[in-house]
């Protein structure tokens, strides 16, 4: 049960900020939303996480809606780099395990 | 090396035999993770260790499968009997209690 949805796929200029949404609407207090994204064949890299409030960090910005029911990755300046799928999670504090469904494929175009 | 490795990186064995696939985590990492990842398929949750206490093994698709972390370090996974539908990229992941997980590149493995 993943407990997220995503568009299956994006594309985005190059340059150009990528917005990635999520929907969570079944979220508890006590679950963290985590992004992670894996580029064609290699193991899925973490982005950023958070709880409520928004967070930033040198690979994107995370904006997470007041009610917690949905978020969104933001990729300032895409490049060709940044193709892969990204993954949006939530899962509780004391959770054992990730469930990454089948995330967005973003396709960064030159 | 500072991350997540994972040995081997290709494995082709023969339907009914057994293979083993190793992780080495990332220096001081409590949490290790197994998942596997069919083709154009989100990753599948395997089982999880957490220091000393008893691993999470839900996810374990059959008795074939089985997982054990040697020192609180290194992990194989253990498939028997292995079948076609085994086929896939069986990732590792390491990370400080439970939270952030750093993964590995991957084994990938052919039955045939």
């Amino acid at each position: 049960d993943a407990k997220t949805t995503q568009p299956p796929s994006m594309d985005c200029a190059e340059g150009r900020a990528a917005n990635l949404p999520c929907n969570h609407s079944t979220i508890s207090g006590n679950e963290y939303v985590y992004w992670y994204r894996q580029i064609h064949s290699q193991g899925p890299q973490y982005i950023i996480h958070g709880l409520k409030n928004n967070e930033t960090n040198e690979m994107a910005s995370l904006i997470i809606t007041e009610d917690r029911k949905s978020s969104t990755l933001i990729l300032p300046h895409a490049t060709l780099r940044d193709t892969a799928v990204y993954y949006c999670i939530v899962r509780a504090i004391t959770g054992n395990q990730f469930y990454f469904g089948t995330g967005t494929s973003l396709t960064v175009i030159p | 090396g500072a991350g997540v490795s994972q040995s081997p990186s290709n494995k082709v064995t023969e339907k009914g035999k057994d293979v083993e696939l190793r992780c080495d985590p990332i220096s001081g990492h409590t949490a290790l993770y197994w998942y596997r990842q069919s083709l154009g398929q989100g990753l599948e949750f395997l089982i999880y260790f957490q220091g000393n206490s008893a691993p999470d093994k839900s996810g374990l698709p059959s008795d074939r499968f089985s997982a054990e972390r040697t020192g609180g370090s290194v992990s194989t996974l253990t498939i028997q009997r292995t079948q076609q539908e085994d086929s896939a990229v069986y990732l590792c992941a390491s990370g400080v209690g439970a939270k952030t997980q750093y993964f590995g590149p991957g084994t990938r493995l052919l039955v045939l």
